[in-house]
């Protein structure tokens, strides 16, 4: 099993482009989680999606973040316009189901200019 | 505090003894999980801990859960400069989905 697959794993962008970061979970978990990793906030979570659905996305920032799951093997987290105080960690989770183990990609390194 | 907020925030051993690690919570919650996490890589499971279970063993891990004082403790024995990294409890918000992650121990074996 390859585990969660997460791209790229770095990204250096300049205020105000887009940004796009990619999830392919594990085959057969039907829940994945983005989180945000900072020095400063620490490990939050973004949005949960359950068999594809978005369940809560209250830990969004901002408009300017969105995610879509449009099948079991592929999501995506999107930052439009990017700013610098974006600059974090993102992390994909996947688990069979929103209770059990989480399993997480190595993460995407996103430094905003 | 937050929920699942460790202590202490960093901690310094040397190779061979024990390190204990405490996480402490404020909701209900239907398991706690602790995590690894190295400099710069994603987060490893380590162990689930259900909220009717009181102490679960995996290899040189130690688990504990006291759901009345809503806290639970990590216990590596005989650490090795490869247990150096940052743990993590996490725990299910009120029983969801949500998993709340705590701030971490640094733990730091010497050679």
């Amino acid at each position: 099993d390859a585990g969660v697959i997460q791209s790229p794993r770095h990204e250096v962008t300049e205020m105000g482009q887009e940004v796009t970061l990619r999830c392919k979970p594990i085959s057969g978990h039907n829940s994945l989680f983005w989180y945000r990793q900072t020095m400063m906030r620490g490990l939050e979570l973004l949005i949960y999606f359950n068999n594809n659905v978005p369940i809560d996305d209250s830990g969004m920032p901002e408009d300017r973040f969105s995610a879509k799951m449009p099948n079991a093997s592929f999501s995506t987290l999107k930052i439009q316009p990017s700013e610098p105080r974006d600059s974090a960690v993102y992390f994909c989770a996947s688990s069979l189901s929103g209770l059990e183990t989480q399993y997480f990609g190595p993460g995407t390194r996103l430094l905003v200019l | 505090s937050q929920q699942g907020e460790e202590d202490p925030q960093a901690l310094s051993i040397q190779e061979g003894e024990n390190a204990t690690m405490n996480c402490s919570y404020k909701t209900s919650i239907n398991n706690l999980q602790w995590y690894r996490q190295n400099s710069g890589r994603g987060l490893v499971h380590l162990i689930l801990i259900r909220s009717n279970e009181r102490e679960k063993h995996s290899g040189r891990l130690r688990v504990t859960l006291d759901t009345s004082k809503k806290s639970s403790s990590l216990l590596i024995t005989a650490s090795r400069a490869a247990d150096t990294a940052s743990y993590f409890c996490a725990t299910d918000e009120d029983g969801t989905y949500k998993y709340i992650f705590g701030t971490g121990t640094r733990l730091k074996v010497l050679a």
